[in-house]
């Protein structure tokens, strides 16, 4: 157990709809990430928040947004689905930007599959 | 981004140590080098990190080369939860951008 939490475990939608997937942070950290997982491969970076404020992204496109909460709690967002969005979404928790290296603690994953 | 090189898998026999490999030739002063696993149908574990120095913790130790150019997440005893594919990363602190960049990790079998 590490103290993430994400929802819904698992979730299906169609092509052109929107999503939004949550979570819950673990007590204390202030920084989330969210990674996108396909089918055996690596985690891939989609975007971090720090203190509800955005401060990195990667490679993906605008309809991927996301928000953090006060309470450092934090949304996904996609609109108009494809079908490659389908893969298992990740969000990680961890404390603070400072200079020493801090592990990430990753929630169970949502699951999205877009027919 | 510095990117590593891991073998795409490796095998074990329980209670046997076993040695992960990874590359990362391109690693900047200020990258760090975790590593993570990946239980079946799970989300990323954090496992260890380092800098510059070997680290020792309850899960494992790693082995950073003088250069940096390289590292080796040592299992001491292989048991059959430690089947999971493994993932060697590296994190730059010196920006405000702290992504964790993943190759496609090493996937450890574990024989009984």
């Amino acid at each position: 157990e590490t103290g993430v939490t994400q929802s819904p475990t698992h979730l299906i939608k169609t092509r052109g709809q929107q999503v939004t997937l949550r979570c819950s942070s673990q007590s204390g950290h202030n920084t989330v990430s969210w990674y996108q997982q396909a089918l055996g491969q690596g985690p891939q970076f989609i975007f971090q928040y720090y203190r509800e404020e955005e401060n990195g992204r990667g490679n993906f496109p605008p309809r991927f947004s996301g928000l953090q909460f006060p309470n450092y709690s934090s949304e996904l967002n996609v609109n108009a689905l494809e079908l490659d969005d389908s893969a298992l979404y990740l969000c990680a928790s961890s404390l603070g930007v400072g200079r020493r290296g801090t592990e990430a603690f990753f929630g169970q994953g949502t699951r999205l599959t877009v027919v | 981004d510095a990117k590593t090189t891991q073998p795409n898998s490796m095998e074990s026999n329980e209670e046997e140590p076993v040695h992960l490999p990874c590359n990362h030739s391109t690693i900047s002063g200020t990258d760090y080098i975790h590593w993570y696993r990946q239980l079946p149908s799970q989300g990323p574990e954090y496992v260890i990190h380092g800098l510059t120095s070997n680290v020792n913790n309850r899960m494992a130790s790693l082995a950073i080369a003088e250069d940096r150019k390289s590292s080796t997440l040592i299992l001491h005893r292989a048991t059959l939860r430690d089947a999971a594919v493994y993932y060697c990363i590296l994190r730059d602190q010196s920006g405000n951008n702290r992504k964790l960049i993943w190759g496609l990790g090493t996937s450890l079998a574990v024989n009984p």
